[in-house]
C-alpha cells in the first residue's frame, strides 16, 4: 500500500536562508506522482510542485525544487531565499497511476506535514 | 471559473444531527475526493470518484456517504454527526480519472464542529 512520511514535525530558517523538507514514500507501483502542497494559516491548500517517477531530472518552480532520489524513495522540499510568506504548513503527498480497476490506484493519499516558521 | 466551491464554509452540529456538505468544480474534472484534516494528521482521504455515477472509499469512510449524480458536484453527507466528526473538510478535484500526474485543486473547506 501507499505510503507517505514527514519526519519533521516542525521547523525553523533564517529569511533568505535555504530549508530543506523530508519526504520519503513507499509504493511497489513503478508509475507515481509525488506533490508538495503548502497550506497558510488561511486554511487552502496551495500546489507547489510535482515530480513524476519516470522524470530523469529534479523539479523546479521558482524558488522551489525537488530533490528527488528514487532509490531512496525520497522526495525533499528545497525552498532557497525563504521568506517570511513562506511560513505555513507543507504536505507531500503521493499519487499512484490509476489501475484499469477503478478501485485502484489513483488516489492522493498526504503525509502528516512539516510546520515551517521563517524567522526575521 | 471559480474552481473549486465548497459550502458551508463553517458548520455546528449537535451529535445525531445529519448535514450535507456541498461541492462543486466548474473545470469539468472527471475526478472528485473528499479529505479530512485533524490536527497532526494530515488530510485524511473519505470517499472520491472517478465520474459521474461511480464512487469508492477511502481511507476513513465510516460515518459518511457520497454521491455523483453529475460531473460538476459531489456533496458529502453525514447521516448522524458525532463529535469525532469535528473536523476540516476539503473538496478536490483532478482531471481525467486519477493519473499520476494529475494535479489536485481543493476548495476553500468547510470547518465542522459538533457538539
Amino acid at each position: 500500500a501507499q505510503k507517505i512520511t514527514q519526519t519533521q514535525p516542525g521547523m525553523f530558517v533564517q529569511e533568505k536562508e535555504a530549508v530543506t523538507l523530508d519526504c520519503t514514500y513507499d509504493t511497489s507501483d513503478p508509475s507515481y506522482g509525488l506533490f508538495w502542497y503548502k497550506q497558510p494559516s488561511s486554511g487552502e491548500m496551495i500546489f507547489l510542485i510535482y515530480q513524476g517517477s519516470y522524470d530523469q531530472q529534479n523539479a523546479t518552480e521558482g524558488r522551489y525544487s525537488l530533490n528527488f532520489q528514487k532509490a531512496r524513495k525520497s522526495a525533499n522540499l528545497v525552498i532557497s531565499a525563504s521568506q517570511l510568506g513562506d511560513s505555513a504548513m507543507y504536505f507531500c503527498a503521493m499519487r499512484e497511476t490509476v489501475k484499469a480497476i477503478y478501485n485502484q490506484g489513483g488516489k492522493l493519499i498526504f503525509g502528516q506535514g512539516t510546520e515551517l516558521s521563517v524567522k526575521p | 471559473n471559480a474552481g473549486v466551491t465548497q459550502t458551508p464554509k463553517f458548520q455546528v452540529l449537535k451529535t445525531g444531527q445529519s448535514m450535507t456538505l456541498q461541492c462543486a468544480q466548474d473545470m469539468n474534472h472527471e475526478y472528485m475526493s473528499w479529505y479530512r484534516q485533524d490536527p497532526g494528521m494530515g488530510l485524511r482521504l473519505i470517499h472520491y470518484s472517478v465520474g459521474a455515477g461511480i464512487t469508492d472509499q477511502g481511507e476513513v469512510p465510516n460515518g459518511y456517504n457520497v454521491s455523483r449524480s453529475t460531473t460538476e458536484d459531489f456533496p458529502l453527507r453525514l447521516l448522524s454527526a458525532a463529535p469525532s466528526q469535528t473536523s476540516v473538510y476539503f473538496c478536490a478535484s483532478s482531471p481525467n480519472i486519477g493519473l499520476s500526474q494529475d494535479t489536485q485543486y481543493f476548495g476553500p473547506g468547510t470547518r465542522l464542529t459538533v457538539l
